[in-house]
C-alpha cells in the first residue's frame, strides 16, 4: 500500500516562506501529486498538484525532484489564516498524515 | 462553498441503530468519493464512484456499510448495526478528470456521533 510521510506539526512566524515536505517513495509511475489544505470542521480544500519539476499556481508552488520519491510544498509569505492541516496526496485515494502548520504573529 | 453539499451535518444516533448519508456532488461531476475522517487524522478512502458504477472500496469498507450513486447524480452512504467506532466526520468530494485532474471538490462532511 502506497503511503506517504510528512512531519507532524509546523510553525512559522507571519510573512515568511513556508516549505512542507512529503516523502512517497513508492509512488507509481502515472500518480500525480496533490495538496490540500484542512481548516477544523470543514472538508480539505484542493491548493496544487502537479507530476514533475515545478508547478505554480496563484497560492503556492510545488516542487518535484527528477525521481519523484518526495514533493515539497511552499506558501510564500504565509499569514494567520494559512494555519491549517496541509496533506499531500496521490493516486487521489491515499491522504498522507499532514502536516499542521501554525503560523505565529 | 465549493457546490458539494451533503446531508446531514450532524448525526446523534444510537449504537445498533441504522444511519444514510447523503452527499449531492457538483452536478457535471462524473466521480464521486466517499472518506472518513476521525479526529487528527487525515481522511481515510471508503470507496468511489463514476457515474453509477462503483469501481472501488476499500477493506474499511465492512459489510455493515454500503453507498450507492443511482443514476449517477447524489450518492448515500448507508451503515447498518452503527458501532461506536463508526464516530468520524464522513466525507463526500466529487471530480471529473476532465477538468483539473484529479482535483477534488469536498464537501462540508456529516458528524456521526455513535453513543
Amino acid at each position: 500500500l502506497a503511503k506517504t510521510t510528512q512531519p507532524i506539526s509546523m510553525d512559522s512566524y507571519e510573512g515568511q516562506e513556508v516549505n512542507i515536505t512529503c516523502s512517497h517513495n513508492n509512488i507509481a509511475t502515472n500518480d500525480y501529486i496533490t495538496w490540500y489544505q484542512q481548516f477544523p470542521s470543514q472538508g480539505p480544500r484542493f491548493i496544487i498538484q502537479g507530476y514533475k519539476t515545478k508547478v505554480t499556481n496563484e497560492v503556492a508552488s510545488l516542487f518535484i525532484p527528477a525521481d519523484r520519491k518526495s514533493s515539497t510544498l511552499s506558501l510564500p509569505r504565509v499569514s494567520l489564516s494559512d494555519t491549517a492541516v496541509y496533506y499531500c496526496l496521490f493516486n487521489n485515494l491515499f491522504f498522507g498524515t499532514g502536516t499542521r502548520l501554525t503560523v505565529i504573529p | 462553498d465549493t457546490g458539494v453539499s451533503q446531508d446531514p451535518r450532524h448525526k446523534i444516533t444510537k449504537r445498533g441503530q441504522n444511519v444514510t448519508f447523503r452527499c449531492d456532488p457538483i452536478s457535471e461531476h462524473n466521480r464521486l468519493y466517499w472518506y472518513r475522517q476521525t479526529l487528527g487524522q487525515g481522511p481515510e478512502f471508503l470507496t468511489y464512484f463514476q457515474n453509477e458504477a462503483q469501481l472501488e472500496k476499500s477493506r474499511l469498507l465492512s459489510d455493515r456499510f454500503s453507498a450507492e450513486r443511482p443514476k449517477g447524480s447524489f450518492s448515500t452512504l448507508e451503515i447498518q448495526r452503527t458501532e461506536q467506532g463508526d464516530s468520524a466526520m464522513y466525507l463526500c468530494a466529487s471530480t471529473s478528470p476532465g477538468q483539473h485532474l484529479y482535483e477534488q471538490y469536498f464537501g462540508p462532511g456529516t458528524r456521526l456521533t455513535v453513543t
